[in-house]
């Protein structure tokens, strides 16, 4: 079965901490995505990258970083958590080229307090 | 930020009626539009999806209805079910599907 798998379910940080979210895809898709989910706003996406050391920025970017140094992980960075970061966030692959279907993770709750 | 606007914001609905979420978009040069599924814990999982060249996609229980003159967009289920019970996010975007504008999601009660 087919597998997204997000390193922690709940994440309780400090404001100013260097935040790092972890996203493994078993599935040797090319793409990778981040997604923050907030009620009443739906899912944005954030950086998306369509091979390793590839990145793009998606809708809003601004307060993150990404790196992909290996095809199968894709890393969310938050340089300096602020409260407005206290979100659900979502990690997605795809297969390039065959299915536009995103396989998601289940999400990281991530607390900025 | 191209805007995909989602209605109801919350739905409920016996078992056996019919559910219906729409959405409307902006964008004329989105040609994929999905309907993903969430439950509880859970990230959300593709449900069906459609293109512009079609007016109509049945899956199952599960139907797009696609307007590409008005630039709207619907899931109809049919037969509702308790077990269809979660959140129902519509989206739109280019047809590799990299991009994509998601609404802001319809939670679904169905009353058994």
């Amino acid at each position: 079965d087919v597998k997204v798998t997000q390193s922690s379910r709940y994440l309780v940080k400090r404001t100013g901490e260097k935040v790092f979210l972890e996203c493994v895809q078993d599935m040797d898709h090319e793409n990778m995505f981040w997604y923050r989910q907030d009620p009443g706003l739906g899912l944005r996406l954030i950086y998306f990258s369509y091979d390793v050391k590839m990145k793009e920025k998606g809708d809003i970017p601004e307060g993150y970083s990404v790196s992909r140094e290996k095809k199968e992980r894709f890393s969310l960075i938050l340089e300096s958590a602020s409260t407005n970061q206290t979100s659900m966030y979502l990690c997605a692959s795809s297969k390039q080229g065959v299915s536009e279907k995103l396989f998601f993770g289940s999400g990281t709750q991530l607390s900025v307090l | 930020q191209q805007q995909v606007k989602q209605s109801p914001q919350s739905l409920i609905v016996q078992k056996g009626g019919i559910s219906i979420i729409n959405c409307a978009y902006e964008n004329t040069a989105f040609d994929y539009f999905p309907w993903y599924q969430q439950f509880p814990g859970k990230g959300p999982a593709l449900l069906i999806a459609i293109r512009p060249d079609v007016s109509e996609k049945k899956e199952g229980r599960f139907t797009i209805s696609f307007n590409k003159s008005a630039k709207q967009f619907s899931l109809h289920i049919m037969d509702s079910q308790p077990g269809d019970s979660a959140t129902y996010f519509c989206a739109a975007g280019p047809g590799d599907g990299n991009k994509l504008v998601f609404g802001a999601g319809t939670i679904l009660r169905v009353k058994s």
